[in-house]
């Protein structure tokens, strides 16, 4: 069951910058890293950002993450139309019902 | 590069069994904790199991505890998720994934139903 919040959508036109925000709790966005993931249609998720805002080899850094106390955001400046697709955060959790949780998820449309 | 190869899953009924298989290559198995992470059709990521790099620890989500076991095999780089008492809700797409998680696998299906 997802404990980190985001918007079920947002949308941009080529070229725009689109924020996503997840917001957790002290147990999880408050005391450990926050991860995010891109997922395309059909294919599995990739890792997008790790450790807040550090960004793999590979990944455009059009692509920038943030955080501050128990919420992060995921930002996409120069939208692309291959950006569209499903984006989740996630993070480690130090209470006891679960040990990693993910965010519900937001799908970003490019107009 | 890092595979992840799934495979086991199919179809079946309710109260069933099944046991799921990861693959891994590219990387040194023994050294990354590894996690199963399913997505029923049309739904949001949730995260099932996750064991230690040696088998030391095992951590499973309230909705899967009891039911399913995660293991490894570090001589085959293999993981492993045995699934007991299978429920409808259990139908999704089942993905492993290694260390952050960084790296997935495609995943297999797994169906529940009569």
């Amino acid at each position: 069951q997802s404990v980190l919040t985001q918007p079920p959508s947002a949308s941009g036109t080529p070229g725009q910058r689109v924020t996503i925000s997840c917001s957790g709790s002290s147990s999880n966005i408050g005391s450990n890293y926050v991860y995010w993931y891109q997922q395309l249609p059909g294919t599995a998720p990739k890792l997008l950002i790790y450790r807040n805002n550090q960004r793999p080899s590979g990944v455009p850094d059009r692509f920038s993450g943030s955080k501050s106390g128990t919420s992060a955001s995921l930002a996409i400046s120069g939208l692309r139309s291959e950006d569209e697709a499903d984006y989740y955060c996630a993070a480690w959790d130090d209470s006891l019902s679960g040990l990693y949780v993910f965010g519900t998820g937001t799908k970003v449309t490019v107009l | 590069q890092v595979q992840l190869v799934e495979s086991g899953g199919g179809v079946v009924q309710p109260g069933g069994s099944l046991r799921l298989s990861c693959a891994a290559s590219g990387f040194t198995f023994s050294s990354y904790g590894m996690h199963w992470v399913r997505q029923a059709p049309g739904k949001g990521l949730e995260w099932v199991a996750f064991i230690r790099d040696d088998g030391s620890n095992k951590y499973y989500a309230d909705s899967v505890k009891g039911r399913f076991t995660i293991s490894r095999d570090n001589s085959k780089n293999t993981l492993y998720l045995q699934m007991n008492s299978l429920r409808a809700e259990d139908t999704a797409v089942y993905h492993c994934a290694n260390g952050g998680p960084d790296y997935w696998g495609q995943g297999t299906l797994v169906t529940v139903s009569s």
